[in-house]
């Protein structure tokens, strides 16, 4: 069971365009994480959010955390192919720093 | 520095087999967890290893069982295979229970 919920599950777009990932979650997380996969590979981690409200620009991406700590977006200005991978979200919780991904977002921008 | 690894990378297996899947954390590392990803999904947490201790356990039945060594590598067991088994594998160490996790190309497991 995925507590975590992104949207879209699909995101076919031409390069140069700007696209959205939402994360979603009646849960709260002391931290929510982004990671990219890649075929073949684990996930890597992007950035961490840490404070409700907390943006965070990693070049072309813009992370924000929800005021309530229960929700995340990640934002993608002139996609380029290279962008291409599968996005997830992680709320961190727990001692273990236990990880609950979301059921990830595969992004395909097109030259 | 090497990454982490892991062990075989693919694997065929058939229902009611054991398998164990091994993965060596990062140098340094004394912190391991597994993670399940079925097809399409995103990675679901089994357990974690921290100092050769179980640190946390997700929703996996005991079948799904480990083991840390005193290098910090460690093991996945899974015992009684079942076709919903199928998946790719992940592991992910890092250097304490509250630090950055990174993770190994995981093994992929088929059960026919």
């Amino acid at each position: 069971t995925q507590l975590l919920e992104q949207s879209p599950q699909f995101l076919s777009i031409q390069e140069g365009e700007n696209l959205t990932v939402y994360c979603n979650s009646s849960s709260v997380f002391s931290s929510l994480q982004w990671y990219r996969q890649e075929p073949g590979e684990g996930p890597v981690l992007l950035v961490t959010v840490v404070t409700g409200g907390e943006v965070k620009k990693l070049k072309r991406l813009t992370f924000q955390f929800g005021d309530a700590r229960k929700d995340s977006s990640l934002h993608i200005t002139a996609a380029q192919p290279g962008d291409t991978g599968l996005y997830l979200c992680a709320g961190v919780r727990g001692s273990a720093r236990q990880l609950t991904f979301g059921s990830g977002t595969q992004l395909t921008v097109l030259p | 520095e090497t990454g982490v690894t892991q062990s075989p990378t693919h694997l065929i297996k058939t229902r009611g087999q054991q398998v164990t899947l091994r993965c060596s954390s990062q140098s340094g590392h004394n912190t391991v967890s597994w993670y399940q990803q079925a097809l399409g999904q995103g990675p679901q947490f089994i357990f974690q290893y921290y100092r050769e201790e179980e640190n946390g356990r997700g929703n996996f039945p005991p079948r799904f069982s480990g083991l840390q060594f005193p290098n910090y590598s460690s093991e996945l067991n899974v015992n009684a295979l079942e076709l919903d088994d199928s998946a790719l594998y992940l592991c992910a160490s890092s250097a304490g229970q509250q630090e950055t996790q990174y993770f190994g190309p995981g093994t992929r497991l088929l059960v026919l």
